[in-house]
Protein backbone atom coordinates (compact mmCIF):
# COMPACT_ATOMS: atom_id res chain seq x y z
CA UNK A 1 0.00 0.00 0.00
CA UNK A 2 1.21 3.00 -0.70
CA UNK A 3 1.11 5.42 2.13
CA UNK A 4 2.74 8.98 3.41
CA UNK A 5 3.53 8.88 7.38
CA UNK A 6 4.31 12.32 9.10
CA UNK A 7 5.96 12.68 12.67
CA UNK A 8 7.43 15.01 14.71
CA UNK A 9 5.15 17.61 15.05
CA UNK A 10 4.27 19.51 18.75
CA UNK A 11 4.41 22.17 20.73
CA UNK A 12 7.02 25.37 19.87
CA UNK A 13 7.58 29.17 21.35
CA UNK A 14 7.14 31.96 18.74
CA UNK A 15 10.70 32.12 17.05
CA UNK A 16 12.15 28.43 18.03
CA UNK A 17 12.85 25.70 15.20
CA UNK A 18 11.35 22.51 14.43
CA UNK A 19 11.84 20.15 12.20
CA UNK A 20 9.27 17.32 10.82
CA UNK A 21 9.86 14.37 8.93
CA UNK A 22 7.64 12.56 6.08
CA UNK A 23 7.89 8.45 5.68
CA UNK A 24 7.36 7.01 2.15
CA UNK A 25 6.52 3.47 1.72
CA UNK A 26 4.93 1.40 -1.28
CA UNK A 27 6.01 3.15 -3.84
CA UNK A 28 9.33 4.59 -5.75
CA UNK A 29 9.92 7.48 -3.76
CA UNK A 30 13.18 8.89 -5.64
CA UNK A 31 11.15 8.87 -8.72
CA UNK A 32 8.31 11.48 -7.63
CA UNK A 33 8.49 15.19 -6.23
CA UNK A 34 6.47 15.73 -3.03
CA UNK A 35 5.57 18.85 -1.00
CA UNK A 36 4.30 20.11 2.60
CA UNK A 37 0.43 21.56 2.44
CA UNK A 38 -0.35 22.93 5.89
CA UNK A 39 -3.82 23.59 7.39
CA UNK A 40 -4.13 25.74 10.02
CA UNK A 41 -6.93 25.18 12.70
CA UNK A 42 -10.57 25.88 11.18
CA UNK A 43 -8.84 27.16 7.76
CA UNK A 44 -8.08 26.03 4.13
CA UNK A 45 -5.72 24.32 2.66
CA UNK A 46 -1.78 26.08 2.21
CA UNK A 47 0.59 25.15 -0.33
CA UNK A 48 3.92 25.56 1.68
CA UNK A 49 7.33 23.87 -0.74
CA UNK A 50 7.87 21.52 -2.81
CA UNK A 51 11.36 19.49 -3.75
CA UNK A 52 11.89 17.56 -7.35
CA UNK A 53 12.30 14.23 -7.27
CA UNK A 54 15.98 14.19 -7.11
CA UNK A 55 16.42 17.16 -4.69
CA UNK A 56 17.77 19.81 -7.43
CA UNK A 57 14.97 21.74 -7.46
CA UNK A 58 13.25 23.29 -4.49
CA UNK A 59 10.29 26.10 -4.17
CA UNK A 60 8.75 27.94 -1.59
CA UNK A 61 4.97 30.24 -0.63
CA UNK A 62 5.88 33.71 0.11
CA UNK A 63 4.69 33.25 3.33
CA UNK A 64 7.43 31.16 4.22
CA UNK A 65 10.19 31.68 2.25
CA UNK A 66 13.58 32.24 4.27
CA UNK A 67 12.35 30.80 7.11
CA UNK A 68 11.58 27.28 6.17
CA UNK A 69 14.19 24.58 4.49
CA UNK A 70 12.53 21.74 2.16
CA UNK A 71 14.81 18.76 2.37
CA UNK A 72 14.65 15.07 1.34
CA UNK A 73 16.59 11.89 1.51
CA UNK A 74 15.64 8.99 -0.91
CA UNK A 75 17.97 6.75 0.50
CA UNK A 76 15.87 6.92 3.85
CA UNK A 77 12.43 6.91 1.68
CA UNK A 78 12.14 10.36 3.74
CA UNK A 79 11.23 14.49 3.34
CA UNK A 80 11.40 16.55 5.97
CA UNK A 81 10.32 20.36 6.36
CA UNK A 82 13.03 22.26 9.05
CA UNK A 83 11.10 25.24 10.02
CA UNK A 84 13.13 28.15 11.86
CA UNK A 85 12.04 31.84 13.37
CA UNK A 86 8.52 30.18 13.58
CA UNK A 87 5.61 32.26 14.59
CA UNK A 88 2.22 31.95 15.69
CA UNK A 89 0.32 32.25 12.08
CA UNK A 90 2.32 28.99 11.40
CA UNK A 91 0.34 26.39 13.67
CA UNK A 92 -1.15 24.25 11.45
CA UNK A 93 -1.76 20.27 10.46
CA UNK A 94 1.49 19.98 7.83
CA UNK A 95 0.62 17.52 5.58
CA UNK A 96 3.29 15.67 2.65
CA UNK A 97 1.84 15.10 -0.37
CA UNK A 98 3.45 13.44 -3.54
CA UNK A 99 2.75 15.17 -6.77
CA UNK A 100 1.70 13.35 -10.00
CA UNK A 101 0.51 15.75 -13.06
CA UNK A 102 0.86 18.55 -10.93
CA UNK A 103 -1.65 17.54 -8.74
CA UNK A 104 -1.41 15.71 -5.06
CA UNK A 105 -2.56 12.40 -5.08
CA UNK A 106 -1.00 10.80 -2.42
CA UNK A 107 -1.72 12.99 1.36
CA UNK A 108 -0.38 11.70 4.69
CA UNK A 109 -2.31 12.06 7.63
CA UNK A 110 -0.72 15.60 8.76
CA UNK A 111 1.06 16.30 12.05
CA UNK A 112 -0.07 19.24 13.82
CA UNK A 113 2.89 22.08 14.88
CA UNK A 114 1.29 24.27 17.90
CA UNK A 115 3.31 27.79 17.35
CA UNK A 116 2.74 29.48 20.69
CA UNK A 117 4.20 33.16 21.78
CA UNK B 1 -0.10 34.25 -4.67
CA UNK B 2 -2.97 34.97 -3.62
CA UNK B 3 -5.38 32.32 -2.93
CA UNK B 4 -8.17 31.45 -5.57
CA UNK B 5 -11.99 32.47 -4.86
CA UNK B 6 -14.30 29.89 -3.99
CA UNK B 7 -18.17 30.16 -2.62
CA UNK B 8 -17.71 29.71 1.45
CA UNK B 9 -20.47 27.19 1.27
CA UNK B 10 -23.18 25.05 -0.91
CA UNK B 11 -26.00 22.53 -0.45
CA UNK B 12 -28.30 20.67 -2.16
CA UNK B 13 -30.45 17.61 -1.69
CA UNK B 14 -29.95 14.07 -2.25
CA UNK B 15 -30.01 13.40 -6.09
CA UNK B 16 -29.43 17.13 -6.77
CA UNK B 17 -26.19 18.25 -8.54
CA UNK B 18 -24.40 21.55 -7.50
CA UNK B 19 -21.28 23.35 -9.28
CA UNK B 20 -18.56 24.99 -7.23
CA UNK B 21 -16.87 27.17 -8.62
CA UNK B 22 -13.07 28.56 -8.24
CA UNK B 23 -12.02 32.50 -9.76
CA UNK B 24 -8.34 32.77 -9.96
CA UNK B 25 -6.24 35.30 -12.07
CA UNK B 26 -4.27 34.81 -15.67
CA UNK B 27 -1.21 34.02 -13.87
CA UNK B 28 -3.20 30.42 -12.68
CA UNK B 29 -5.96 28.78 -13.45
CA UNK B 30 -6.19 30.95 -16.86
CA UNK B 31 -2.24 29.98 -17.71
CA UNK B 32 -2.71 26.31 -16.87
CA UNK B 33 -4.59 24.06 -17.66
CA UNK B 34 -3.45 22.16 -14.07
CA UNK B 35 -6.78 22.89 -11.82
CA UNK B 36 -7.15 20.03 -9.47
CA UNK B 37 -9.96 19.61 -6.84
CA UNK B 38 -9.52 18.11 -3.88
CA UNK B 39 -12.36 16.35 -0.99
CA UNK B 40 -11.99 16.68 3.04
CA UNK B 41 -13.79 15.23 5.37
CA UNK B 42 -13.90 16.08 9.15
CA UNK B 43 -10.67 15.72 10.99
CA UNK B 44 -9.09 13.62 7.92
CA UNK B 45 -6.71 14.25 5.26
CA UNK B 46 -7.72 15.88 1.46
CA UNK B 47 -8.07 13.22 -1.62
CA UNK B 48 -7.28 13.84 -5.02
CA UNK B 49 -11.01 14.02 -7.19
CA UNK B 50 -9.97 15.86 -10.47
CA UNK B 51 -6.38 16.94 -11.97
CA UNK B 52 -5.61 18.72 -14.95
CA UNK B 53 -8.58 20.32 -14.89
CA UNK B 54 -11.26 17.50 -15.61
CA UNK B 55 -9.89 14.23 -15.86
CA UNK B 56 -10.51 11.89 -12.34
CA UNK B 57 -8.18 9.41 -10.68
CA UNK B 58 -8.56 5.71 -10.86
CA UNK B 59 -11.87 5.16 -8.35
CA UNK B 60 -13.39 8.28 -8.20
CA UNK B 61 -17.32 8.30 -8.91
CA UNK B 62 -18.16 9.55 -12.60
CA UNK B 63 -20.35 12.04 -10.75
CA UNK B 64 -17.94 14.19 -9.81
CA UNK B 65 -17.09 16.34 -13.11
CA UNK B 66 -14.98 19.49 -13.62
CA UNK B 67 -14.00 22.18 -16.76
CA UNK B 68 -12.62 25.45 -16.83
CA UNK B 69 -12.96 28.84 -18.62
CA UNK B 70 -10.98 31.32 -18.62
CA UNK B 71 -9.92 32.41 -14.99
CA UNK B 72 -12.31 30.15 -14.00
CA UNK B 73 -12.60 26.30 -12.97
CA UNK B 74 -16.00 24.51 -11.79
CA UNK B 75 -16.25 21.38 -10.25
CA UNK B 76 -19.93 19.32 -10.61
CA UNK B 77 -21.20 16.97 -8.58
CA UNK B 78 -24.34 15.00 -9.93
CA UNK B 79 -26.88 13.18 -8.39
CA UNK B 80 -25.74 13.80 -4.59
CA UNK B 81 -25.39 11.67 -2.00
CA UNK B 82 -25.08 12.16 1.94
CA UNK B 83 -21.27 10.89 2.12
CA UNK B 84 -20.47 13.75 -0.62
CA UNK B 85 -20.95 15.99 2.25
CA UNK B 86 -17.50 17.31 3.02
CA UNK B 87 -15.32 20.58 2.03
CA UNK B 88 -13.61 21.12 -1.58
CA UNK B 89 -10.85 22.86 -2.72
CA UNK B 90 -9.56 23.65 -6.16
CA UNK B 91 -5.85 24.24 -6.75
CA UNK B 92 -4.25 25.53 -9.38
CA UNK B 93 -0.40 25.25 -10.53
CA UNK B 94 1.00 29.12 -10.75
CA UNK B 95 4.37 28.59 -12.11
CA UNK B 96 8.04 27.43 -11.26
CA UNK B 97 6.70 25.05 -9.39
CA UNK B 98 4.48 27.03 -7.16
CA UNK B 99 0.52 26.31 -5.95
CA UNK B 100 -2.08 28.23 -5.07
CA UNK B 101 -5.54 26.78 -2.86
CA UNK B 102 -8.60 27.95 -2.54
CA UNK B 103 -10.57 29.25 0.55
CA UNK B 104 -12.66 26.04 0.35
CA UNK B 105 -16.04 25.15 -0.23
CA UNK B 106 -18.49 23.46 2.57
CA UNK B 107 -21.20 21.03 0.91
CA UNK B 108 -23.93 20.31 2.96
CA UNK B 109 -26.34 17.36 1.78
CA UNK B 110 -29.88 18.64 3.06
Amino acid sequence: EEQLVESGGGLVQSGGSLRVSCAASGFIFSSHSVNWVRQAPGRGLEWVSYISATGSRVSYADSVKGRFTISRDNAKNSLYLQMDSLRDEDTAVYYCARTVKYAFDLWGQGTLVTVSS
Amino acid sequence: QSALTQSASVSGSPGQSITISCTGTSSDVGSYNLVSWYQQHPGKAPELIIYEVSNRPSGVSNRFSASKSGNTASLTISGLQAEDEADYYCCSHAGSYNWVFGGGTKLTVL
